[in-house]
């Protein structure tokens, strides 16, 4: 199984920082028939499901506010939001597709310093 | 509206069945990979099991093999999880979503709101 590792557990930030959550995979999950990263980023509010903002690593969901985003390649990656608004406030969460099972990370807190 | 409802959760004992559904609408459910992920109450995420759209493919994670059953019915635009020999551990919030884009291997972009299974005597 591929163990993805999130860090840090928890982040404070404070209004209009930048946040910063990374991912790594124990193996690599790059496809080299398609040079896709089989890697999503979803945020999780209280009492809510998952929202899927990222998918391929970088790709940002349609309707995702652009200060998001996703980069990274192969067992590391990162989640960027650029200016914090007060909303973000979430769980959130890599995935990896690559392989059965889709492994999550344990999650990273994101709350306002 | 593209949306997933799951029904089904509740209490049950230890050792005892349940069966979960997720009932599809505004998108056409047959052409979609569907997956069932739980969320232990304040922990993280898992995948349990996915099955693809013809349901030629199915997968499980370790601990459910042989105790949970993934199936669907695409007429009804329906998902299943048939539940036996439940344990405290598989208490949690289920939730059913949709795979990205028609393959098998994407991110999930629909989830349902989700239904909780408690598991406890």
């Amino acid at each position: 199984d591929i163990v993805m590792t999130q860090s840090p557990d928890s982040l404070p930030v404070s209004l209009g920082e930048r946040a910063t959550i990374n991912c790594k995979s124990s193996q690599s999950v790059l496809h080299s028939s398609n040079n896709k990263n089989y890697l999503a980023w979803y945020q999780q509010k209280p009492g809510q499901p998952p929202k899927l903002l990222i998918y391929w690593a970088s790709t940002r969901e349609s309707g995702v506010p652009d200060r998001f985003s996703g980069s990274g390649s192969g067992t590391d990656f990162t989640l960027t939001i650029s200016s914090l608004q007060a909303e973000d406030v979430a769980v959130y969460y890599c995935q990896q597709y690559f392989s059965t099972p889709h492994t999550f990370g344990q999650g990273t807190k994101l709350d306002i310093k | 509206e593209v949306q997933l409802v799951e029904s089904g959760g509740g209490l049950v004992k230890p050792g005892g069945s349940l069966r979960l559904s997720c009932a599809g609408s505004g998108f056409s459910f047959s052409s979609y990979t569907m997956n069932w992920v739980r969320q232990a109450p304040g922990k993280g995420l898992e995948w349990v099991s996915s099955i693809s759209s013809s349901s030629t493919y199915i997968y499980y994670t370790d601990s459910v093999k042989g105790r949970f059953t993934i199936s669907r019915d695409n007429a009804q635009n329906s998902l299943y999880l048939q539940m036996n020999s439940l344990r405290a551990e598989d208490t949690a919030v289920y939730y059913c979503a949709r795979v990205r884009g028609g393959g098998s291997y994407d991110a999930f972009d629909i989830w349902g709101q989700g239904t909780m299974v408690t598991v406890s005597s």
